[in-house]
């Protein structure tokens, strides 16, 4: 499979505990970003990545919230002291950066569940 | 703040009926622009994009899309719709380098 993976596609979780999410992007591609969607929602942006520098985080994020992209390639967004808020489905897209012409390939998503 | 308005949050048609889900975003300037299409149970996947030249943009599966610049809008058409269409249809702005912003999203069901 050459697209986006996304690791787990699901996880249950108890309140308060920390979670961490793999994304495995289109290898030549350089941009790498994250997404949360909840049920009736478009897709809201977290934060993204130009090879291994995280360029923006969201303004809505909080500090729970952190992501690494530490060689460029794969990606991992931790949630720590989960709420129930947080659950959603996070997404993860690449893309190759080519000024003026970028599609975003999406993974299947993470859903996240926090009881 | 930059946003993206998709004013039909859920559209129902029958097999044959016009298609035409409305997009406005809030930003000055340049500006690239995408539809991206959920059928169910599947990731996102683009259906198309504007980027500049013809504001009238074709698509996959026949869809196409314009842009009016002096509306701020990017409506997806499609004038004959099928069953195989429903879906969940978001518009997504990009300005200059920076991320994809979505719109809330609309529901698109076909009844045969």
């Amino acid at each position: 499979d050459t697209g986006v993976s996304q690791d787990p596609r699901h996880k249950i979780t108890k309140r308060g505990q920390n979670v961490t999410f793999r994304c495995d992007p289109i290898s030549e591609h350089n941009r790498l970003y994250w997404y949360r969607q909840t049920l009736g929602q478009g897709p809201e942006f977290l934060t993204y990545f130009q090879n291994e520098a995280q360029l923006e985080k969201s303004r809505l994020l909080s500090d729970r919230f952190s992501a690494e992209r530490p060689k460029g390639s794969f990606s991992t967004l931790e949630i720590q002291r989960t709420e129930q808020g947080d659950s959603a489905m996070y997404l993860c897209a690449s893309s190759l950066d080519v000024q003026g012409n970028e599609k975003l390939f999406f993974g299947s998503g993470t859903q996240l569940s926090v009881l | 703040a930059q946003s993206v308005s998709q004013h039909n949050h859920h559209v129902i048609l029958s097999e044959a009926a016009s298609l035409e889900l409305g997009c406005n975003y809030s930003y000055g300037g340049t500006v690239n622009l995408f539809w991206y299409v959920q059928y169910p149970g599947q990731h996102l996947q683009l259906l198309l994009k504007y980027f500049s030249g013809d504001p009238l943009v074709k698509g996959i599966k026949g869809f196409e899309a314009e842009f009016i610049k002096s509306k701020f809008s990017f409506n997806l058409r499609k004038p004959s719709v099928q069953w195989s269409d429903t879906a969940e249809y978001f518009c997504a702005v990009r300005r200059n380098t920076d991320k994809l912003i979505f719109g809330t999203g609309t529901r698109l069901q076909v009844f045969p």
